[in-house]
């Protein structure tokens, strides 16, 4: 069975503080590592999506590495504000010739200013 | 471009009814996955559809729920007789293929469905 952790499932932090969240994943079968970011009555919007082992990604202030050893990646966010208020979930694609996505249930940032 | 629509983006029903969510996918992606997400669990796969290949019909849960997209264009889920554990967010993505090389997949705005 292929299972998507993702910690914290909820944080709260003040505007201009930095912070991360982790993705774990099964390291065998591994295919690709896909970041989306879900706001409140909107659709989900992809950020990254990674596959090699290593890889660092950026987009502005958010970025994420991949390690697919030991099967974790992390996300980071530098001087959160408001508008980054949102559920981010990763997603590891499955193994099967589809590439359909398994989910972790998310974490949820609430950014206050 | 326009992205991916889904309609209607509410809908509440009773319990037993049949309810159909429409997707309409990116013009030129071939592949589309419909997902859904009950209140307090994650984003979970339903059903994919790639060109005119067999679907994976795998993540469907029970045979009260159907799909059917035609060619490469729009795609209806059909829920039967729902249940009120039907009640949650339908999410429709689409692609430019499928496959497991990590292709990013765009989503709708969501169908929210409520069996009352």
């Amino acid at each position: 069975i292929l299972n998507v952790e993702q910690s914290p499932q909820s944080l709260h932090v003040q505007e201009g503080d930095s912070t991360n969240f982790t993705c774990s994943f099964p390291s065998s079968n591994f295919y690709a590592l896909h970041w989306y970011r879900w706001e409140t009555a909107k659709s989900p919007e992809a950020l990254f999506v990674m596959t090699l082992n290593g890889d660092e990604k950026k987009k502005g202030r958010i970025s994420a590495t991949l390690n697919t050893k030991e099967g974790y990646s992390y996300l980071y966010i530098k001087g959160s504000q408001p508008e980054d208020s949102a559920t981010y979930l990763c997603a590891s694609t499955h193994p099967s010739n589809t590439g359909k996505l398994i989910f972790g249930q998310g974490t949820t940032l609430q950014v206050k200013p | 471009g326009a992205g991916v629509s889904q309609s209607p983006s509410n809908k509440v029903t009773e319990k037993g009814k049949d309810v159909e969510l429409r997707c309409d996918p990116i013009s030129g992606h071939t592949a589309l996955y419909w997902y859904r997400q009950r209140l307090g669990q994650g984003l979970e796969f339903l059903i994919y559809f790639q060109g005119n290949s067999a679907p994976d019909k795998s993540g469907l849960p029970s045979d009260r729920f159907s799909a059917e997209r035609t060619g490469e264009s729009v795609s209806t889920l059909t829920i039967q007789r729902t249940q009120q554990e039907d009640s949650a967010v339908y999410l429709c993505a689409s692609s430019l293929v499928g496959g497991r090389v990590g292709y990013e997949q765009y989503f709708g705005p969501g169908t929210r469905l409520t069996v009352t």
